[in-house]
């Protein structure tokens, strides 16, 4: 069964960094592209941004590009998204999917950018 | 950018009905529109993709049409457990992008 299950989500200040992981089990990470996906407090989704199944295509949305990082670890079967210069419109829920057609999709991590 | 545009931004249905629900591209997108269903507090769940197919282990009452710019989601004969939000998105063109979602209630 494919399980998606994302960490590292939680409050921080404006300016500041988190990073997200997303611990992937129940098929062959290393052969999907993953997507990560927001969404904000009583809003729709949000695409942020895709990686290649060998992190060799990599793309993001305007909205982070040159604030967050995409990259993936496929002997240890992780998505990350490392995000740095958080706004308060950042606040939201974060999720992983997996394919750029998120066939599977965890259960998100609350990140709230607050002082 | 690609723009989805869904339609209607919500509705409202008695237990039995077909309900259907509309996305337009602002461009042709062959075949590339997934349809996900998401329960109030829940991540959003695939419900189909390629426009038409159904995902592994989504009941048969949920059904895809459409191509290039115009796509359907049906749902026959509507249950309470489908009340939630529905959203199309487009994966031909990076940014990928969604829908801006349906809200389904029950009347």
């Amino acid at each position: 069964e494919v399980h998606l299950v994302e960490s590292g989500g939680g409050l921080v200040q404006p300016g500041g960094s988190l990073r997200l992981s997303c611990a992937a089990s129940g098929f062959t990470f290393s052969g999907y592209e993953m997507i990560w996906v927001r969404q904000a407090p009583g809003k729709g989704l949000e695409w942020l941004s895709y990686i290649s199944s060998t992190d060799n295509t990599i793309y993001y949305a305007d909205s982070v590009k040159g604030r967050f990082t995409i990259s993936r670890d496929n002997a240890e079967n992780s998505l990350f998204l490392q995000m740095n210069s958080l706004r308060s419109d950042d606040t939201g829920v974060y999720y992983c999917a997996r394919g750029y057609e998120a066939s599977y999709w965890g259960q998100g991590t609350l990140v709230i950018v607050s002082s | 950018d690609i723009q989805m545009t869904q339609s209607p931004s919500s509705l409202s249905a008695s237990v039995g009905d077909r309900v259907t629900i509309t996305c337009r591209a602002s461009q042709g997108i062959g075949n590339y529109l997934a349809w996900f269903q998401q329960k109030p507090g829940k991540a959003p769940k695939s419900l189909i993709y390629g426009a038409s197919s159904l995902q592994s282990g989504v009941p048969s009452k949920f059904s895809g049409s459409g191509s290039g710019t115009d796509f359907t989601l049906t749902i026959r004969s509507l249950q309470p457990e489908d009340i939630g939000t529905y959203y199309c998105q487009q994966y031909n063109y990076y940014p990928l992008t969604f829908g801006g979602g349906t809200k389904v209630e029950i009347k």
